[in-house]
């Protein structure tokens, strides 16, 4: 029963570069969580998705940043123009649904913007 | 705007002994209560949970306290472990309105605990 998946562990992108990260739930659970780890700070919740819908995006930059999770395949963040900023650890978490409170997480993938 | 507060960094502990974690909070819409430990390169992991309606959670050697009216919970672990050295975070769920989605988490920004031997 394989865990939240996510690739690629490690990107390095120089700016003006777009980078995707990709998202694989736990078998069975349907909502998916992406946060962002800045260096020396906690993990900042961006968006929340089920199936082929947006529910709450209130945490993602108003540009260069989106995501999806579509019917079939991983959920995949996407982050176009990169800047230094953007060097950060992502986790992708996700959970069965509404109430379960407990998040399972991915072990992250680490972007590098040179 | 800091909604989930951990205000010390790192922790230093000797094996043997207690490790106490603290964690305050602001929103008073948070109604859940997680502890997850992180090790480096990995991903968190889910360590103990617990409700608004209890003061008291205990799982092994870690036990989760809530105190409500002081939005404060702290993460006790005796006999606290080598294996035990890791970043715990503390989190909260209470809704859309909590800034962490519905049903997501806010967190704090961590507290490095180190166990000496």
């Amino acid at each position: 029963n394989a865990g939240v998946m996510q690739n690629p562990r490690h990107l390095v992108r120089r700016r003006g570069q777009e980078a995707r990260l990709r998202c694989s739930p736990m078998k069975g659970h349907s909502h998916v969580y992406w946060y962002r780890q800045l260096p020396e700070e906690g993990l900042k919740f961006m968006v929340y998705l089920q199936k082929e819908n947006i529910i709450d995006e209130s945490g993602m930059p108003k540009e260069r940043f989106s995501a999806e999770f579509p019917k079939e395949g991983p959920s995949i963040l996407r982050i176009q123009q990169v800047v230094r900023g953007d060097s950060a650890a992502y986790f992708c978490a996700s959970s069965p649904g509404l109430g379960a409170n407990v998040l399972t997480f991915g072990a992250g993938s680490r972007l590098t913007v040179l | 705007d800091q909604q989930v507060k951990q205000n010390s960094p790192s922790l230093s502990v000797q094996e043997g002994r207690i490790s106490i974690l603290n964690c305050d909070y602001t929103n008073s819409m948070f109604d859940y209560f997680l502890w997850y430990k992180k090790y480096p390169a990995e991903g968190p992991t889910f360590l103990i949970s617990i409700s608004s309606i209890k003061d008291k959670n205990e799982d092994g050697r870690f036990t989760v306290f809530l105190n409500k009216s002081a939005k404060h919970l702290s993460l006790h672990i005796v006999p606290s472990q080598p294996g035990d050295s890791a970043v715990y975070f503390c989190a909260a769920s209470g809704g859309l309105d909590s800034g962490g989605g519905a049903d997501g988490l806010t967190f704090g920004k961590g507290t490095h605990l180190i166990i000496q031997p």
